[in-house]
């Protein structure tokens, strides 16, 4: 995955076009992934997930695409709004001895322009 | 409770003073993670528990922050001497032991260093 604590790559978008927000992981053994949304002052909530043996997974106006062999992750938002403008953070999920581990990207400003 | 609860939400101390912060996870909820928020920036891991397994630890960065937890319910961070470095919203996250399930966030102590 990305490293962490860096300053965010930002993402500036036209409001009404799509959005694609993309994260690499590095575990190859991760079976679950998580996309957040973090916006201003608050903790990072659920946004939609995906098991690994799905490549694609719908949400309403939202759609993560999964590609196992090049070990990267996409977010999608359809017909981006003003209230979509927050941080995104993937996240890979995979299980040691002990339980699940959920390990984060580094995040991207996505910034939605009026 | 029905979420993730940290205290206090704010903290303003001087520099080389000690701070405790508190996170109560959601009942049931065996893992429970610390991260470390700069303003601006990304999700910046300090430490991992899972049940009575030994912590991860690798990502406190420096001998002045220790967490403990008490069995699979509150856990403590600790700021020793602290710093203008150490100026972050400080952010716990909790999840279930096993299965594909997401983790979730409390809504942060922000902590300003003077």
């Amino acid at each position: 995955g990305e490293s962490v604590g860096l300053h965010l790559p930002t993402l500036s978008v036209q409001e009404g076009d799509n959005s694609i927000i993309n994260c690499a992981y590095s575990n190859s053994a991760s079976d679950y992934f998580i996309w957040y949304k973090q916006e201003s002052g608050k903790g990072p909530q659920f946004i939609i997930d995906i098991r690994s043996n799905m490549d694609k997974r719908q949400g309403q106006r939202v759609t993560v695409l999964l590609n196992k062999t090049v070990k990267h992750l996409s977010l999608q938002i359809a017909a981006t709004q003003p209230g979509d403008s927050a941080v995104y953070f993937c996240a890979e999920n995979w299980n040691n001895n002990a339980g699940n581990m959920l390990t984060f990207g580094g995040g991207t400003r996505l910034m939605v322009k009026p | 409770g029905a979420g993730v609860s940290q205290s206090p939400s704010n903290k303003v101390t001087e520099k080389g003073k000690d701070v405790e912060l508190r996170c109560d996870p959601i009942s049931g909820h065996t893992a429970l993670y610390w991260y470390r928020q700069r303003l601006g920036q990304g999700l910046e891991f300090l430490i991992y528990f899972q049940g009575n397994s030994a912590p991860d630890k690798s990502g406190l960065p420096s001998d002045r922050f220790s967490a403990e937890r008490t069995g699979e319910s509150v856990s403590t961070l600790t700021i020793q001497r602290t710093q203008q470095e150490d100026s972050a919203v400080y952010l716990c996250a909790s999840s279930a032991r096993r299965g594909n399930t997401e983790a979730f966030f409390g809504q942060g102590t922000r902590l300003t260093v003077v």
